[in-house]
C-alpha cells in the first residue's frame, strides 16, 4: 500500500479528444510527478509539481499539462489525443524534492486511444 | 544527463536458482539508484534503494543490490528464486539535488519455471 490512488483505472478515448487523469497522494507529500509507460517500455517522466508549481518537465509536448492542489491531489490533462498516447499513466509522490527520498507510485491509469 | 541500461529484456531461471538482473547507469553527478518491481497490471513497488550509506543494499522479498562505482553498476540479486518473483523489474537513477526525477531502464522480465 503506497498511499497513492489514481482514477480512473481504465478508460478508452477517441483520437482528438481530451482526457483528465486524477491522483491522490499521501498527506504531506508535496512533490508529485507523472510518468507515461508505453507497452513494453520503462516509465518516462512527463512533469513534476512541487507545492503546486511545475518545476520540471520531460520531453513531452504542451498538450500534456497538469495541476496540483493544496489537498495533495493532482491532475494530468492531455489534449488532442493521439494513438501513441495509449499507455499506462503513473502518478508518483514523495515528501520533499530530495533525490534520495522514496517515491511512491500509484497503480496507474490505463489509457487506450482509438 | 542520466541514463540506465538493463541488460536482457528477459531472464529465465528455475525455482531455487540464483537471480541476477543487470543494471548499468550513467550520471554526471553521484547518483541515487533504485530497483522497482511491477507485477502484471499493477503499479511500481520499490524493492530497494541506494543513497550512499552502504554499497550493499538489502531490500524486500530477499533481494539485494551492490553499488559498484568503478563499474557504474547496480545489479540486483536473490539467492533463491521463488515462483512469486516472476514480474518485470526496473532499475532507475536519480540525482542528488534539484528537482530530481527518476530515469528508468527498459525493464527486465523475470520468468521463473518450476
Amino acid at each position: 500500500e503506497t498511499g497513492v490512488t489514481q482514477s480512473p483505472t481504465h478508460l478508452i478515448k477517441t483520437r482528438g479528444q481530451q482526457v483528465t487523469l486524477r491522483c491522490s497522494s499521501q498527506s504531506g507529500h508535496n512533490t508529485v510527478s507523472w510518468y507515461q509507460q508505453a507497452l513494453g517500455q520503462g516509465p518516462q517522466f512527463i512533469f513534476q509539481y512541487y507545492r503546486e508549481e511545475e518545476n520540471g518537465r520531460g520531453n513531452f509536448p504542451p498538450r500534456f499539462s497538469g495541476l496540483q492542489f493544496p489537498n495533495y491531489s493532482s491532475e494530468l490533462n492531455v489534449n488532442a489525443l493521439e494513438l501513441d498516447d495509449s499507455a499506462l499513466y503513473l502518478c508518483a509522490s514523495r515528501d520533499g524534492q530530495g533525490g534520495g527520498n522514496t517515491i511512491y507510485f500509484g497503480e496507474g491509469s490505463w489509457l487506450t486511444v482509438v | 544527463a542520466q541514463s540506465v541500461t538493463q541488460l536482457g529484456s528477459h531472464v529465465s531461471v528455475s525455482e531455487g536458482a540464483l537471480v541476477l538482473l543487470r543494471c548499468n547507469y550513467s550520471s554526471s553527478v553521484p547518483p541515487y539508484l533504485f530497483w522497482y518491481v511491477q507485477y502484471p497490471n499493477q503499479g511500481l513497488q520499490l524493492l530497494l534503494k541506494y543513497t550512499s550509506a552502504a554499497t550493499l543494499v538489502k531490500g524486500i522479498n530477499g533481494f539485494e543490490a551492490e553499488f559498484k562505482k568503478s563499474e557504474t553498476s547496480f545489479h540486483l540479486t536473490k539467492p533463491s528464486a521463488h515462483m512469486s518473483d516472476a514480474a518485470e523489474y526496473f532499475c532507475a537513477v536519480s540525482e542528488w539535488s534539484g528537482y530530481s526525477t527518476l530515469t528508468f531502464g527498459k525493464g527486465t522480465m523475470l520468468l521463473v519455471s518450476p
